[in-house]
């Protein structure tokens, strides 16, 4: 079965500091990666994705995320994190080749605070 | 563009009674959805449609009718209101039904609905 794991419900980074937010999957195959990010009181918004090609994904805001194989994971960095950056950050997954199933399988979400 | 426009933004119910929460979209997606959002529960699919006049159930679509008679438009019809139906609702469209497109699944601002 599908599935994704956002193991910190909670994220707090100083202002200037990288940041990361770790996301792992389970697929059957290839996956489609995704990260979205919510600010309070909006809709999620598309960050990034990750298909084929490059591990490294560049995607809005300065954020980044690093597809890793072996350790089926994709976490989400930034190099020095802002106030701004505070927000809700889910990352969803599904399989590349999913036939008529190509509903996105969600992760829970992590909270990241930026301190100033 | 607008985007994906959600109506209304608030709304309070009581139990038993039927409410349709309106989503529209300007950017021709084929693709559109609609999720619930309740706080350690993450983003749960309701209903999604993958074209007009065609629509199929998500993960928690017991409660909630849907309908596409146009491209721009997917209103979600809660039949007779219930506490557990007290959520965060989002409408959400893209031209891909695996949200793989370069812009990715577009959010509406949400809907937040009691029900007492």
């Amino acid at each position: 079965a599908q599935s994704v794991a956002q193991p910190e419900d909670q994220v707090n980074v100083a202002e200037g500091n990288p940041l990361t937010v770790k996301c792992t999957y389970s697929v059957s195959g290839n996956p489609y990666l995704f990260w979205y990010v919510q600010y309070p009181n909006r809709g999620l918004q598309f960050l990034l994705k990750y298909i084929t090609g490059d591990n490294l994904v560049k995607g809005s805001y300065g954020f980044e995320a690093e597809f890793n194989k072996s350790q089926t994971s994709f976490h989400l960095k930034k190099p020095s994190a802002l106030v701004s950056d505070s927000a809700l950050y889910f990352c969803a997954v599904r399989a590349l080749r999913a036939g008529n199933n190509r509903k996105l399988i969600w992760g829970l979400g992590t909270s990241l605070a930026v301190n100033p | 563009n607008a985007g994906v426009t959600q109506t209304p933004k608030f709304q309070v119910l009581k139990t038993g009674q039927s409410m349709t929460l309106q989503c529209a979209q300007d950017m021709n997606h084929e693709y559109m959805s609609w999720y619930r959002q309740d706080p350690g529960m993450g983003l749960r699919l309701i209903h999604y449609s993958v074209g007009a006049g065609i629509t199929d159930q998500g993960e928690v679509p017991n409660g909630y009718n849907v309908s596409r008679s146009t491209t721009e438009d997917f209103p979600l019809r809660l039949l007779s209101a219930a506490p557990s139906q007290t959520s965060v609702y989002f409408c959400a469209s893209s031209y891909s039904s695996g949200g793989d497109s370069n812009y990715g699944y577009t959010f509406g601002s949400g809907t937040r609905l009691t029900v007492v």
